[in-house]
């Protein structure tokens, strides 16, 4: 199973755009890319899934270039109530299960 | 739809005690998985049951146990309780067992060992 480095934490302020990078090096062609959003004391909660190339939906867009070596997730405008961990996942197709890495503690400022 | 939902939410034990926790999977979801969280070693994996049957199981001691019934609706089990069990125990169901299947996880069991 391929493992993910991602920053451990990042900050930025409401209005923002951010942009977390995740390394997966080793990541295999049955590999998808997935991220999970957790607040305290709350279960994940999923955000995006994609392949290769760019995927987009109402909350986040994901970036994966073409050697699927790293991904970025994209926050358009960020608020304080994204302030939260985000984990990214190297979710290989038909094992599963999820492996969860340290995840990047994003904090939102006003 | 409801969400899914875990039982109870939280819980004091003592060391060697058993616990059981229960999970109730979103209508219509024939997978459960369940992780521990904790602040030392995050989120690990513990096991998946799909129509009844044990899927997959993560790297855990035999005291942690699971089972799932026919309404798919599961329960956890962990005998002779250790200090180091105090955890969240998370649930997560998903439509089938294919792993790229979106997985909508429970708040979660607080399990405190004293």
């Amino acid at each position: 199973l391929a493992k993910t480095t991602q920053p451990i934490s990042m900050d930025s302020y409401e209005g923002q755009e951010v942009n977390i990078t995740c390394s997966h090096n080793n990541i295999a062609t049955n590999d998808y890319i997935t991220w999970y959003q957790q607040f305290p004391s709350q279960g994940p909660r999923f955000i995006i899934q994609g392949y290769k190339t760019k995927v987009t939906n109402e909350v986040a867009s994901l970036f994966i270039p073409a050697d699927r070596k790293s991904s970025t997730l994209s926050l358009p405008r960020v608020s304080l109530s994204d302030t939260a961990v985000y984990y990214c996942l190297a979710v290989t197709y038909n094992t599963d299960k999820l492996i969860f890495g340290t995840g990047t503690r994003l904090q939102v400022f006003p | 739809k409801a969400g899914v939902t875990q039982t109870p939410r939280y819980l004091i034990k003592t060391r060697g005690q058993q616990v059981t926790l229960s999970c109730s999977p979103i209508s219509g979801h024939r997978s459960v998985s369940w992780y521990q969280q904790t602040p030392g070693q995050g989120l690990q994996f513990l096991f998946e049951y799909f129509s009844e049957t044990q899927r997959n199981k993560g790297n855990f001691p035999g005291r942690f146990s699971g089972r799932q019934f026919s309404n798919s609706r599961s329960e956890m089990n962990v005998s002779t309780l250790e200090l180091g069990d105090s955890a969240l125990y998370l649930c997560a169901s998903s439509l089938s067992s294919e792993s790229t299947d979106t997985q909508y996880f429970g708040p979660g069991t607080r399990l405190t060992v004293l």
